[in-house]
Parts: structure tokens; sequence; C-alpha cells
């Protein structure tokens, strides 16, 4: 079945570009079936929606984080990443990516498979 | 932006109770309300999409209802395995927002 796996830095330092990516194995994220996303989760609070990318490249972004966030995919490597600009402690949490597919015959969308998760800390 | 708000932020209930978590969006939905459950160190799993549909391989202890703004999920008898953090997560918008969490510990 498919599966997603983050990768990237560990330690970010602040006014920098975090960046990360995720790769999906046993599914091409070519599909037109598909979206895929970015969530995060600071330490001990509750998930925040980063953004979304079609495999055409279309994208939204959570508006608190648009001026920032830019998501891209790589469709040769069957990767979509994160890039996040001008970070601060604040940018500090596990970073998620998933799988938003729609209910069969109707648009009723929802994240159905994640990454494992991946740490990010932004400090100098 | 939808806002998503859960109640309560937490709650203490024993093994065999029924449990409901209630989730209220800032504006008129329709049913486009998905909820997740998260144990510490995992990622979330999908438990209902559409509000009250089932995930595949998801007990059916668990059930959901709802349309429009207000919506809820319902833990029909809990297990030890239940006690995690449910969110709510809307996608009647293509600008996503999950609620702040539900803390379900045990009694």
């Amino acid at each position: 079945q498919v599966q997603l796996q983050e990768s990237g830095p560990g330690l970010v330092k602040p006014s920098q570009t975090l960046s990360l990516t995720c790769t999906v194995s046993g599914g091409s994220i070519s599909s037109d079936y598909y979206y895929w996303s970015w969530i995060r989760q600071p330490a001990g609070k509750g998930l925040e929606w980063i953004g979304r990318i079609y495999t055409s490249g279309s994208t939204n972004y959570n508006p608190s984080l648009k001026s920032r966030v830019t998501i891209s995919v790589d469709t040769s490597k069957n990767q979509f990443s994160l890039k996040l600009s001008s970070v601060t402690a604040a940018d500090t949490a596990m970073y998620y990516c998933a799988r938003i597919r729609a209910a069969a015959g109707t648009n009723y969308y929802y994240l159905d498979v994640w990454g494992k998760g991946t740490t990010v800390t932004v400090s100098s | 932006d939808i806002q998503m708000t859960q109640s309560p932020s937490s709650l203490s209930a024993s093994v065999g109770d029924r449990v409901t978590i209630t989730c209220r969006a800032s504006q008129i939905i329709s049913n486009y309300l998905n909820w997740y459950q998260q144990k510490p160190g995992k990622a979330p799993k999908l438990l209902i999409y559409a509000a009250s549909s089932l995930q595949s391989g998801v007990p059916s202890r668990f059930s959901g209802s709802g349309s429009g703004t207000d919506f809820t999920l319902t833990i029909s008898s809990l297990q030890p395995e239940d006690f995690a953090t449910y969110y709510c997560q809307q996608s009647y918008s293509s600008l996503y927002s999950f609620g702040q969490g539900t803390k379900l510990e045990i009694k």
C-alpha cells in the first residue's frame, strides 16, 4: 500500500528556509485521484494545516502561512516538497505529509494516508 | 477562514463508557467533516469522513453525525486503545482547518 516518508534537516537557523521532502512509495504521485498535503504540530499542541498540491502543480495554502510557504511536486521522483521561509522558533514542530483523497464518486476529501512525521527545530 | 471548535478540550472516562465529542464550524460546511484519532508519538489516523462514513478497518463502536455547523463523534463503548486525542477537520473549503483537539483520558 502507499507509504509516505518525510525527510529533511532537523535543525534550521532562525530567518533561514525550512525545506522538507515527502517521498511517496507504493503508488504514483501523478494519479488524478489525489492531492498531497503538509500539516504541522508543535509539541503538545494541535494540528495545523499548511497547504496542499495537486499533481498539476495547483496549490492552496493556509492564509496565516501563505506569504512564507511554497509546496511543489516532482513527479519524476514521486516526491513533493515544502519550503517555509523566514522561520522563527514558532515554526518548531513535527511536520507531517499526507495524501488527500475523495470518497468514491464524491468531492468529500479527507487525509487518508500520513507519514510518520519529522521533527524540525528552529534554533541558532 | 473556517474556524473549527471542539468541546470539551479534555474528557475523562472509563472503559465501557459511551463518549461524545462535539465539533462546531464557524459557518455551514454541509457534511464536509472528518474525524481523526492521534496517539502519543504517532501520526493521526482517519476514523470518519463525510461526517458519518466509517473509514475501512475502523471499529464500528466509532460513529459520526451532524451536518451544517454541528457535528459529533461518538464512541459507543470505550476500549483501552481508544484513549487518545481526537481532531475534527473540515474540507468544505479548499483551505482546510482542524479543531483544537479533544484529549480523552482514563478516569
